[in-house]
């Protein structure tokens, strides 16, 4: 069984700060992880994704993460955040490259500070 | 592309009847949508993954005679609730992934439902 742990609910940032969202993951088995983004009063939006291959992943809107298996974590981060990036943020996992099971971490809210 | 839509976005119903929401893929054809509860502050909980022409597969503690799922075409998927109680009252949120077998799932902008 899988599952993923968001250990901050909350992250309030200065505009133009870096930002770092934590995920831990615990897994038997192979794991595929996501990042997905949920701006207000819409559906989540996937912002990148390992599946393999090298550990340092770059997405959407200027975020990366890094897997780290030995630390089981896949931190979220971003070296200087707008406004924009107001949104809940969610980490999840599969056991399945074709992500037909995804299990999600309780979210982060991150909220931008002018 | 890859955009999904659910109809209605948001719906208050009377205590014992049932609703039902829709979820569309617009710009692709979904083998497999999956339907998701998200209650206030907390996560994505998986409930069923409905394949097109099959049945649909729920997840541990959904009871599947209150959560009617059909996916009668590969760009059409619903979620009736029926005899809706307060306790329904969530967040419904569907998924899909593309019959071209990307590793993506794609999601829709979710339905409030109110039982009151």
């Amino acid at each position: 069984a899988q599952s993923v742990t968001q250990l901050d609910s909350q992250v309030p940032v200065f505009e133009e700060a870096p930002v770092e969202l934590r995920c831990n993951y615990s897994s038997s088995v192979s794991v595929y992880l996501f990042w997905y983004v949920q701006y207000p009063n819409q559906g989540l939006q996937l912002l990148l994704k390992y599946l393999s291959g090298s550990t340092l992943v770059k997405g959407i809107n200027g975020f990366e993460a890094e897997f780290n298996k030995s630390q089981t974590s896949f931190h979220l981060r971003k070296p200087s955040v707008h406004i924009s990036d107001t949104a809940e943020y969610f980490c999840a996992v599969s056991a399945d490259s074709s992500a037909s099971k995804i299990i999600f971490g309780s979210g982060t809210r991150l909220s931008i500070r002018p | 592309g890859a955009v999904v839509s659910q109809h209605p976005s948001r719906v208050i119903c009377k205590s014992g009847t049932s609703v039902k929401i829709e979820c569309r893929s617009l710009d692709f054809q979904a083998t497999t949508m999956f339907w998701y509860r998200q209650f206030p502050k907390k996560s994505l909980m998986l409930m069923a993954t409905s394949n097109e022409g099959s049945k649909a597969t729920y997840e541990q503690g959904v009871e599947k005679d209150k959560f009617l799922i059909n996916h009668a075409s590969l760009t059409l998927s619903t979620l009736t609730v029926t005899s809706a109680h307060p306790e329904d009252s969530s967040f419904y949120i569907c998924s899909a992934n593309s019959v071209l077998g990307t590793d993506t799932q794609y999601f829709g902008p979710g339905t409030r439902l109110t039982v009151l």
